[in-house]
This record gives C-alpha cells, structure tokens and sequence, in this order.
C-alpha cells in the first residue's frame, strides 16, 4: 500500500516547543506531500518533497525525506497555538493519488 | 481567488433518503476529486475526474454511489439510498492536472449525518 502511516497518532506540547511528526510508506515515490487539517481553514497543502530531495524549508516548517527508509519527518519550529491541528502526510505515486493515514493530531497549549 | 467550494456544509438525512452534494472547483482547474473522511481517519478517494470524464472511480461504491461533472466544471456526489455507515465528511478537492506535483485544493466538506 502507498499508504502514509504517521507517527505519533497524537501529540501535546507547549507553544514555543518544536513538534516532529513522522511518516513512513512501504512503495517508491515520486514525492511525498504533507497536509494539515483543522476545524476553520479544513484541509490545506503545506510542502511537497520531491523523492530526490532530501530536505525542504517553508518558513517555520521542515521536512526530510529517507527514501531509503521511505519515511519522512515534519518538524515545526517555535509551535502556536494556531498549530493545533491534524497533520497527514499523502506518498504520491503517480497521477497524484494521494492516500492518507490516520494523520498526527497535535495540540498546542498556550 | 475563490477556493472550493462545496455545498451544504451540513446536512442531516434519514437512512433510505437520497442526498447530493455539490462542488465548484477553482477556476481553471481540470482534475476534481471526491474523498470520504471518516471521523478520526484520513481522508479516502471515491472518485477523480479529468474534465468530464471519470478516469478513477474504483473506490466508489456504485451500487449507491454516483457522481456526475457535467461540462468539466462544477460536480455532484449522490447517495441513495443512504445508510447510516454513510455519515462522514465529503471532501472536494481540485488541481490543475494530474501531474505527480499538482497541489490539490480541498473544499470546506460536507459534513453527513444519516439517522
């Protein structure tokens, strides 16, 4: 299955602290996108990494991508209390199908 | 620029009455996509669209399922006969073309609750 599997299934930290989040898959991939899901904005793209990438930046957001390990790892720095939401990561094969886990939830506490 | 957008953002049926969902893709955008999400899970692709063709629908179940993109623009998702395994979120979702690097823009959902 190109199934993500995210890691932890959910996580409570304090504003100000960094939140990893991890993700593993079991086939190749062309890229590997991250999503974040919470109750007012719905379900948004945050970062794309292709799979000959290793590592990418977007503003507090960091992502690497293990295709030898086919895992991949969300970090975001200096979390908010706006952070609180769902985190899914989505392989992607071809045809951009993507199929997501059952996410990481994670909440921030002011 | 409009996002998806996808109507009613609530509805409450009965089990055994029909039910439609609507969705308008942003403009310009040939690859619409229809996704379940059940409470606690990610979401699950029913059915993918290129322009007006069906080109992906092997996770719809056709026996109650059925959905429609008329003129390649805005689409319908129905249920009849609803049943109550069918409450979820209905997420559209659209992006440019199918390349392995379109971003996919998601709606707001409709949120079903089958009695």
């Amino acid at each position: 299955s190109q199934q993500g599997e995210e890691d932890p299934q959910a996580l409570s930290i304090q504003e100000g602290e960094n939140a990893t989040m991890n993700c593993s898959y079991k086939t190749s991939i062309n890229n590997l996108q991250w999503y974040r899901q919470n109750s007012g904005r719905g379900l948004v793209h945050l970062i794309l990494i292709r799979s000959n990438e290793r590592e990418k930046h977007s503003g507090r957001l960091r992502v690497t991508l293990d295709t030898s390990k086919k895992s991949s790892s969300l970090l975001i720095t200096a979390s908010r209390a706006a952070d609180t939401a769902s985190y899914f990561c989505a392989p992607v094969g071809g045809y951009n199908k993507l199929i997501f886990g059952a996410g990481t939830r994670l909440a921030v506490h002011p | 620029e409009a996002g998806v957008v996808q109507s009613p953002r609530y509805k409450i049926i009965e089990k055994k009455q029909p039910v439609a969902f609507w969705c308008n893709p942003i403009s310009g955008h040939n690859t619409l996509y229809w996704y379940l999400q059940n409470l606690g899970q990610g979401p699950e692709l029913l059915i993918r669209y290129e322009n007006e063709e069906a080109v992906d629908d092997s996770q719809l179940p056709k026996d109650r399922f059925s959905a429609e993109r008329l003129k390649g623009v805005d689409s319908t998702l129905k249920i009849q006969p609803a049943e109550l395994g069918d409450s979820a979120v209905y997420l559209c979702a659209s992006s440019l073309g199918t390349g392995a690097y379109n971003e996919q823009f998601f709606g707001p959902g409709t949120r079903l609750t089958v009695l």
